[in-house]
């Protein structure tokens, strides 16, 4: 049972590039999530899926797209890369009953924008 | 809105010690409150939440949290400390009507045990 699985760990990109980041979970939960992570930020919502063919905006949604692939996927693109965008990037899930709150986190994408 | 405060950047404890991280909310109506720990270069793991009833909660690793409404506070708390509890704690809140948007988490408290 792996949970909540990243790809890639890593990526350095340049300004204008674009790139997608893949989560996949297999604990057939409803929700899923995208977080990123900044020193002494705490975690900031991207986006949110409350089921598949679903997608909501969550606090710093700007520059970022999703999809909701199906139950299992959730991706995130970056259309044109921002040094801002340099940040650690995080999928989550959670069941029917954590609506809201998400259970189980993937190990990270850690992105660079140069 | 709401907003959580992790007063703490760092917290030192000596192993064997009970440790507190520190913790308070602001949200409208009844919170939901949560804590959540990191380990290097890992995704946040579920420690233990307050949604309603009893004010002490149990979590997981034998960590606890005591929900004080007058205070709007909810301090993480372990009765004695070991080496591996060595981690970054995240305190996160929501509203009930909030449905499924967002928590918002505190900025992290860095717990260092020494041995």
């Amino acid at each position: 049972n792996a949970g909540v699985t990243q790809t890639p760990k890593f990526q350095v990109l340049k300004t204008g590039q674009s790139m997608t980041l893949q989560c996949a979970q297999d604990m057939n939960h409803n929700s899923m999530y995208w977080y990123r992570q900044d020193p002494g930020m705490g975690l900031r919502l991207i986006y949110y899926s409350a089921s598949e063919g679903t997608t909501d905006k969550g606090e710093v949604p700007n520059g970022y797209n999703v999809s909701r692939l199906n139950k299992r996927e959730f991706s995130l693109r970056l259309e044109s890369a921002a040094p801002s965008q340099t940040s650690v990037y995080f999928c989550a899930s959670s069941d029917r009953e954590g609506r809201g709150q998400p259970q189980h986190f993937g190990d990270g994408t850690r992105l660079s924008i140069l | 809105a709401q907003s959580v405060a992790q007063p703490e950047d760092q917290v030192n404890v000596a192993e064997g010690n009970p440790l507190t991280v520190k913790c308070t909310y602001s949200v409208s109506g009844n919170p939901y409150l949560f804590w959540y720990v990191q380990y290097p270069n890992r995704g946040l793991q579920f420690l233990l939440k307050y949604i309603t009833g009893d004010n002490l909660v149990k979590g997981s690793y034998g960590f606890e949290a005591e929900f004080n409404k007058s205070q709007t506070s909810f301090h993480l708390k372990k009765p004695s400390a070991l080496v591996s509890d060595s981690a970054l704690y995240f305190c996160a809140v929501r509203a009930p009507d909030t449905g499924r948007r967002a928590l918002t988490f505190g900025s992290g408290t860095r717990l260092q045990v020494q041995p």
